[in-house]
């Protein structure tokens, strides 16, 4: 069956160092997109790629990078973690930009 | 632009009576509505969508949401809340024009023996 999975389910990391969470989705989506949950805010859209090479910053992007180099995967980089960057981090693909989107399972991450 | 409004922030029912979960949407254009479910610790998975076909969706675990075009609304509801049904939803509005999900702030519904 296909699926959507991220690595590592948890981290923990320290400030200043460089992160990177890692998402691979076997649907064959071109749309792959990255959000942060956090509590009271629902979930917002980091950043999001609608094909190879193709690159976008959703609303809340500073501190955070994205690269697609196929369509199996989308990792999220940053660059220099943050305490204000904890958080749990939900990879998405879709078919369709505007339509069903299917999740990872997530990824806590602890900035200290 | 859209955006979505979820009303409750927090539900309560006993077991057996019935949900509502309450959600208001801004849309430029016809849009594509969703509800996801979010159990403890997990992703979100879709519950149904509206993608102007049928008025009343149904979903998965018996819950259904009707569009309302004149009140801007779609809310979510199931006739007898379940043990299994406490978990939080959450509202989504999509345009195409858009290309993206817009998520609303989420309605954690407890469900009490």
């Amino acid at each position: 069956d296909a699926e959507i999975t991220q690595s590592p389910r948890h981290k923990i990391t320290e400030t200043g160092r460089q992160v990177t969470l890692a998402c691979h989705q076997t649907w064959n989506h071109n749309n792959m997109f990255w959000y942060r949950q956090d509590l009271g805010h629902g979930l917002r859209l980091i950043h999001y790629s609608y094909g190879v090479h193709d690159t976008n910053k959703g609303e809340v992007s500073d501190g955070y990078s994205v690269s697609r180099s196929n369509t199996e995967d989308l990792p999220l980089t940053l660059e220099s973690a943050a305490s204000s960057q904890t958080s749990v981090y939900f990879c998405a693909s879709s078919d369709l930009a505007w339509d069903t989107q299917y999740f990872g399972p997530g990824t806590r991450l602890t900035v200290l | 632009a859209q955006s979505v409004t979820q009303l409750d922030s927090h539900v309560s029912v006993s077991e057996g009576t019935p949900v509502l979960l309450r959600c208001n949407y801004s849309s430029s254009y016809s849009p594509s509505l969703f509800w996801y479910v979010q159990h403890p610790n997990k992703g979100l998975q879709l519950l149904l969508k509206y993608t102007s076909a049928a008025t009343l969706v149904k979903g998965i675990n018996g819950f259904e949401a009707e569009f309302k075009k004149s009140e801007t609304s779609f809310h979510l509801t199931k006739p007898s809340a379940h043990m299994s049904d406490a978990a939080e939803y959450f509202c989504v509005v999509s345009e195409g024009s858009a290309r993206q999900l817009t998520f609303g702030s989420g309605t954690q519904l407890t469900v009490l023996p």
